[in-house]
């Protein structure tokens, strides 16, 4: 069964940093790029970015661009997203979702993790 | 960055018939978007439906079928069932990256 768990999501200050997790399992990391998407409060999804089956890619998004990075580490079955410099419009539940082939951009979904910014 | 429109808000009646679109502030919606369509209920992760324009998975109910409809790309929903009341997102390529549509909210009532 594909199981995706986001994790290290929180409360943090304007300014401060959080690594979200990503444990991937059921299913080999390495054959598939990895997404992560957020959505704040009442609002619709946004897409960030992936990493693909290489490790290449970006965040995609303008408003997090020099401040969010993805990574994955197959060997861990982990993809992270590192997010500096926080800002309160940062505030979301922070979703990682699976491609698959075939242009199947989101074909699964963790349950996601909260991310509050504010003093 | 490219902006998606879809139709904020649509009723339907159990047994009826809903088309939901999807538009791009860059043009025509073309199979060269690759249109992906999700469910998402109330408090629950997003579940894709439909990819690549018309391609379902192995978990998606048989009344909903995509395609590319006047320069969008669409969701049709036949035989609307009570449970499929939800909040419906596109999503597209557009050479760069990928984007959501602002979902619709559908209710059947």
């Amino acid at each position: 069964e594909v199981q995706l768990v986001e994790s290290g999501g929180g409360l943090v200050q304007p300014g401060g940093s959080l690594r979200l997790s990503c444990a991937a399992s059921g299913f080999t990391l390495s054959d598939h790029w990895m997404a992560w998407v957020r959505q704040a409060p009442g609002k619709g999804l946004e897409w960030m970015g992936n990493r693909k089956e290489d490790g290449s890619g970006e965040c995609f998004l303008d408003s997090v661009k020099g401040r969010f990075i993805i990574s994955r580490d197959n060997a861990k079955n982990s993809v992270y997203l590192q997010m500096n410099n926080l800002r309160a419009e940062d505030s979301a539940v922070y979703y990682c979702a699976r491609g698959d082939r075939g242009y199947a951009e989101g074909a699964y979904w963790g349950q996601g993790t909260q991310v509050s910014v504010s003093s | 960055q490219t902006v998606v429109t879809q139709e904020p808000s649509l009723t339907v009646s159990p047994g009826g018939t809903v088309t939901l679109t999807c538009a791009s502030s860059t043009g025509a919606v073309t199979s060269a978007y690759f249109p992906s369509w999700f469910q998402q209920q109330p408090g629950q992760a997003p579940r894709s439906l439909i990819y690549n324009i018309n391609n379902k998975h192995s978990w998606t109910p048989a009344r909903f079928s995509g395609s590319l409809l006047g320069g969008k790309a669409a969701l049709t929903l036949l035989g609307v069932q009570p449970e499929d009341e939800a909040e419906y997102y596109c999503l597209v390529y557009d050479g760069s990256g990928w984007v959501f549509g602002g979902g619709t909210k559908l209710t059947v009532l």
